[in-house]
């Protein structure tokens, strides 16, 4: 049964502060997904990493697949970033759905 | 935007009632997935469709049932609603090349059994 762990759960910086969330997963999970979540508010695929990193804008995704850990980081943090991320697992290509971790509740102040 | 409805958006129902969710998609994706979100669990996978009449079970597939007899919609049934089955319900497809899928949401269904 594949498994994917989060950490931290919860998490409160201050604006313009370096965020790391990190997410563990089990063998038989090939790819990462990473995604957001705005209070109330749909979710929102951010990356999909089977190797490497990935950028976009101000978030990095970062895969280690020896050590099956992936870490998302935020630069320059803003409260707008403030939402719920998740990562989720995949294997074989995805086409069976994903396993989800429980998610991260970031709150940036101002 | 990856044209994913589901309907109804919000949904009150009675213990023992059947209830349909339906989610419409406009792009003729091949796969597609019911995931129900709940706090403590976070998501998880109830069933999923990778064809027209081709669907399978998830993780939490007990007292769901699913229908997809269309590319383009794929319908989740509760037989006979249960309170443990309020939930917020996503629709999600699957986007991209093989070994680079991207999964698209759609607005999620609240769903609350009285």
């Amino acid at each position: 049964k594949n498994e994917v762990e989060q950490s931290p759960q919860n998490l409160t910086a201050q604006e313009g502060e370096f965020i790391t969330i990190n997410c563990s997963y089990s063998v038989g999970i090939s790819a990462l997904h990473w995604l957001q979540q705005h209070p109330g508010g749909g979710i929102v695929s951010l990356f999909m990493l089977s190797s490497g990193k990935k950028k976009h804008g101000r978030l990095i995704a970062t895969i280690n697949i020896q050590e099956k850990h992936s870490s998302l980081h935020i630069t320059a943090s803003h409260p707008r970033d403030s939402a719920v991320y998740i990562c989720a697992g995949t294997s074989g290509g995805g086409a069976d759905g994903l396993t989800f971790g429980k998610g991260t509740h970031l709150i940036i102040q101002p | 935007d990856a044209g994913i409805t589901q309907s109804p958006r919000h949904k009150v129902t009675e213990t023992g009632t059947p209830v349909t969710l339906r989610c419409h998609q406009t792009e003729n994706h091949r796969y597609m997935y019911w995931y129900r979100q709940d706090p403590g669990h976070g998501l998880r996978l109830i069933h999923y469709s990778y064809g027209v009449k081709d669907t399978d079970k998830g993780e939490v597939s007990d007292g769901y049932s699913v229908s997809r007899s269309k590319t383009e919609d794929f319908l989740l049934t509760l037989e006979s609603a249960t309170s443990s089955q309020t939930s917020v319900y996503f629709c999600a497809i699957n986007i991209g090349t093989s070994g680079q899928e991207t999964q698209y949401f759609g607005p999620g269904t609240r769903l609350l059994v009285l």
